[in-house]
């Protein structure tokens, strides 16, 4: 059964940082793994969607990886913004059907 | 905007009440899912459509009634619900109910639900 884990639960950083989230999953069996953003309240923005046969994507300011093999996928943004606080969730697509496994999500905070 | 909308954004209602929560998809895809998220736990899936058949049933309780007419729409028709059952009801479609790389799930912005 595919668990999927994010750490840290919350991350409070000043603005400019470069962040890392971190995503690991159990089951290594994946067709691709993918991660959101959720505002407060609101609904999931489909951020990067990494097949099982790529190492990464990017778009802007992101970048995610993928390790299959370890289990790991990793979401750096790069020069953090205000505008980036909200809870990032990646998701495991897994088991044969459009089976989306969900982890808890980072909660980040990015303060002037 | 992700072509998926939910209505209605927000909902109170009491435990004897009846309602409905709307789904409709403008993407022209074949499978919709319904997800509750409750507070601090992660998004559990409740039910999926392929093709208008309900093909996942995640031992929802029977006061959770979903109904998909169409691939375009889905509802999901509450009643009896207990305070617990107070959540973010969010809504996704995709292509279809198949495993494959490039498969990606579009959310709606979620119905928020109150159970007094």
């Amino acid at each position: 059964k595919q668990e999927v884990t994010q750490i840290p639960a919350a991350l409070s950083v000043p603005e400019g940082e470069n962040l890392v989230l971190n995503c690991s999953f159990t089951d290594s069996a994946i067709y691709n793994l993918q991660w959101f953003r959720q505002d407060p309240g609101k609904g999931l923005t489909s951020l990067l969607l990494i097949q099982s046969s790529q190492r990464e994507q990017t778009s802007g300011r992101l970048n995610a990886s993928l390790d299959k093999s370890s289990g790991r996928s990793t979401l750096y943004i790069a020069a953090s913004q205000p505008g980036d606080s909200a809870t990032y969730l990646c998701a495991a697509l897994s088991g044969g059907y459009n089976k989306l496994i969900f982890g808890a999500g980072t909660r980040l905070a990015v303060h002037p | 905007e992700t072509g998926v909308t939910q209505t209605p954004r927000h909902l109170v209602m009491g435990m004897t009440n009846k309602k409905s929560l709307k789904c409709e998809q403008h993407l022209g895809h074949n499978a919709m899912y319904w997800y509750k998220q409750s507070a601090k736990k992660p998004l559990e899936l409740m039910f999926v459509y392929n093709f208008k058949e309900q093909t996942e049933n995640n031992s929802v309780p029977s006061r959770f009634s979903p109904e998909c007419p169409n691939s375009s729409h889905l509802f999901l028709h509450l009643h009896t619900l207990q305070p617990e059952d107070s959540a973010l009801y969010l809504c996704a479609s995709s292509q279809d109910y198949s495993g494959w790389s490039h498969n990606e799930q579009f959310f709606g912005p979620g119905t928020r639900l109150t159970v007094l």
